[in-house]
């Protein structure tokens, strides 16, 4: 069964630093979401992704934060200079067909900022 | 008011209860509805879609009442492995809304 998978699994990082939280979606899925969950709170959307572009994005989403599908596969999110409080699981999801149908979760990354 | 508001739990019952757990929401314009379960520092796995008519997939009901802006979740004869975190997600365009999560706990 066809799985979205996501890289790393855990990243540690310092203050300061940029990442790159890496997904690979389902193949034939044609719309892509990033999501954060911090430890013990609720999944919190960031952005939504179609055809090559953001479609919706959230309050969070701030210009700290950027998202590519670079190739035909991967579907990255970019952290440029983390904070503390971006430590957090982020999960990637990809949907099928409509942007109304279910989505498909990732493993998830868990991001530790020192 | 949030955007989406559940249950807020915890709920702990006896294996072989039924649990029902509620989810409203606040915008009329929402398009479609599911539910999930989150098993502890896991991803969300979709459980089932929601729709107006009702669907059920063996001891799961869902049901989506649009007028009233809610949805509800009924799991009959509970068994120990449905100890999760349930949560109710509504979809707008280009957006998708968590709720903060029911937490259920089922003993022997």
């Amino acid at each position: 069964e066809p799985e979205v998978t996501q890289t790393p699994s855990h990243q540690v990082t310092q203050m300061g630093q940029e990442v790159i939280l890496r997904c690979v979606p389902i193949s034939n899925h044609l719309y892509f979401y990033w999501y954060r969950q911090i430890l013990g709170q609720k999944v919190e959307f960031l952005v939504s992704f179609y055809n090559n572009e953001i479609s919706e994005k959230s309050e969070i989403f701030d210009d700290q934060f950027s998202v590519e599908r670079p190739d035909g596969s991967n579907f990255t999110l970019k952290i440029r200079s983390t904070k503390l409080e971006d430590s957090a699981m982020y999960f990637c999801a990809s949907v099928t067909g409509a942007q109304y149908n279910e989505q498909f979760f990732g493993p998830g990354t868990r991001l530790t900022v020192l | 008011r949030k955007e989406v508001e559940q249950d807020p739990g915890p709920f702990n019952v006896p294996e072989g209860a039924t649990v029902a757990f509620n989810c409203t929401y606040s915008n009329s314009a929402s398009q479609s509805f599911f539910w999930y379960r989150q098993d502890c520092r896991k991803e969300p796995k979709l459980l089932m879609s929601v729709y107006s008519s009702g669907n059920e997939d063996g001891r799961f009901t869902a049901q989506l009442n649009r007028a009233s802006q809610y949805i509800s979740l009924l799991i009959r004869d509970s068994k120990l492995s449905d100890s999760a975190t349930y949560l109710c997600v509504v979809i707008e365009t280009g957006k998708s809304t968590f709720g903060d999560g029911t937490t259920l706990t089922v003993k022997p």
